[in-house]
């Protein structure tokens, strides 16, 4: 079956540790994206790409880095200079601007 | 309308009742209108992706409509069920650029 897989569900890191998130897929979808949620708050971009080995910020990219190296491969960095990173990530693909297919999300707590 | 905005944030349904709620979003330089619906613990399922001024779409017992003009997309649930209970989130292309989301509509449907 084709999707989109993240991993891992739950994550733990340790103030002013970088962590990496995963996100592939086997949909074959050009554009990826990822996305941040809040309690109270929608969906809010970070970063999206719409080709390999190019990607653009969204609005929330700052203390945040992606790669696009391969088309199904789309991972997320948060680094250390995210100042509140506990949160819940999404990421998504889509073939353009059609519908956004989702993953499971992982959630990110800092201890 | 700076943001997409979404309401009512939650209700609770009789089962059987028919409900509707709002999607509010600037109708400047319009690109689509989407509507997800999110279940607890899943990931989130597209329903409808809209462009049309006085578009509608249906999928069995959920329906949409969309004004452009006026900026706004209704979504209708006929003869609520349990199981559609979840959060019903929109969002909305503005030009040729990402999505942004509202904060959705939590909805629970009481058996």
């Amino acid at each position: 079956d084709g999707g989109i897989t993240q991993s891992p569900k739950y994550l733990f890191r340790k103030e002013g540790q970088n962590v990496t998130l995963s996100c592939e897929q086997n949909l074959n979808h050009d554009a990826m994206y990822w996305y941040r949620q809040d309690p109270g708050q929608g969906l809010r971009l970070i970063y999206y790409s719409q080709i390999v080995n190019d990607f653009q910020k969204g609005d929330i990219a700052e203390g945040y880095s992606v790669s696009r190296e391969k088309k199904e491969s789309f991972p997320l960095t948060v680094t250390s200079a995210q100042k509140n990173p506990t949160a819940f990530y999404l990421c998504a693909s889509s073939i353009g601007l059609d519908k956004n297919t989702f993953g499971s999300g992982t959630r990110l707590t800092v201890v | 309308i700076l943001n997409v905005e979404q309401s009512p944030q939650s209700l609770h349904v009789q089962e059987g009742d028919s409900t509707n709620f709002t999607c509010s979003f600037p109708s400047s330089n319009f690109y689509a209108l989407h509507w997800y619906r999110w279940e607890t613990a899943k990931s989130p399922e597209a329903l409808f992706v809209m462009t049309l001024n006085g578009d509608e779409k249906k999928k069995g017992r959920i329906s949409a409509t969309l004004n452009t003009k006026e900026g706004y997309s209704y979504l209708y649930i006929k003869g609520s069920q349990p199981e559609d209970s979840a959060t019903y989130l929109c969002a909305h292309n503005e030009g040729a650029n990402n999505l942004f989301f509202g904060t959705g509509t939590r909805l629970t449907v009481i058996p």
